[in-house]
């Protein structure tokens, strides 16, 4: 199957900086990623959906201004967590569909997030 | 709105034994289902998928059904081995590329030696 760099895969930061987080397509160009996000023994929660060129769509309920992305090229997709804090560590996972209209949708292997 | 119902959300079974994970999905539009396999600590790995044009379909010890009518799909694992233990997510979606897919909760399987 087609691979999904992400990138770091662990990161503790102090409370008020920001983090991001990369997720490259290897072997392949994604117009679109997804970011997710997923507390302990739960599921996937859909943070935003990145789009090549243009600006992020965003979940209900995802504040914009706190969790930046930024989908500069077909293989790159970043998500910055700005001014982080304490309830904002967990861990995230970004994916990327193999083809504008194919199904299969490939994850990266994920980034935990602490935020001292 | 879209949803995914995953059942069980825990599963224990003995080595050698099969495995069935069930999903409905409450979007008439979705065409396309896949199934992943989480590890700790990792990320999501797709371990088989189906299309809506397909009622079955198989893949050594890995099998998925599909019922369009009754909105539901299935995983079936056979001749569980301990390594199958893992988190496992269905999802529904359509065949776009920027469409989201709308994901289970998940079913913790346990494979006992």
């Amino acid at each position: 199957g087609a691979v999904v760099s992400q990138h770091p895969s662990r990161v503790i930061c102090k409370s008020g900086t920001s983090v991001k987080i990369e997720c490259r397509s290897l072997d392949f160009q994604a117009t679109t990623m997804f970011w997710y996000r997923q507390f302990p023994k739960k599921s996937l929660m859909l943070m935003a959906t990145s789009n090549e060129g243009s600006k992020a769509t965003y979940e209900q309920g995802v504040e914009k201004d706190k969790f930046l992305i930024n989908h500069a090229s077909l293989t790159l997709s970043t998500l910055t967590v700005t001014s982080a804090h304490p309830e904002d560590s967990s861990f995230y996972i970004c994916s990327a569909r193999a083809g504008l209209y194919s199904g299969e949708l490939f994850f990266g292997e994920g980034s935990r997030l602490t935020v001292l | 709105g879209e949803n995914v119902e995953q059942h069980p959300s825990t599963l224990s079974v003995q080595e050698g034994d099969s495995a069935v994970i069930k999903c409905t999905y409450s979007d008439s539009a979705s065409n396309y289902f896949p199934w992943y396999k989480q590890e700790l600590g990792k990320g999501p790995q797709l371990i088989i998928d189906i299309r809506s044009n397909v009622g079955e379909k198989k893949d050594q010890r890995i099998a998925v059904t599909l019922n369009k009518t009754a909105k539901h799909f299935s995983l079936h694992i056979t001749e569980t081995q301990p390594e199958d233990s893992a988190v496992y997510f269905c999802a529904a979606s359509r065949s776009s590329g920027t469409y989201k897919y709308i994901f289970g909760t998940g079913t913790r399987l346990k494979v006992l030696a």
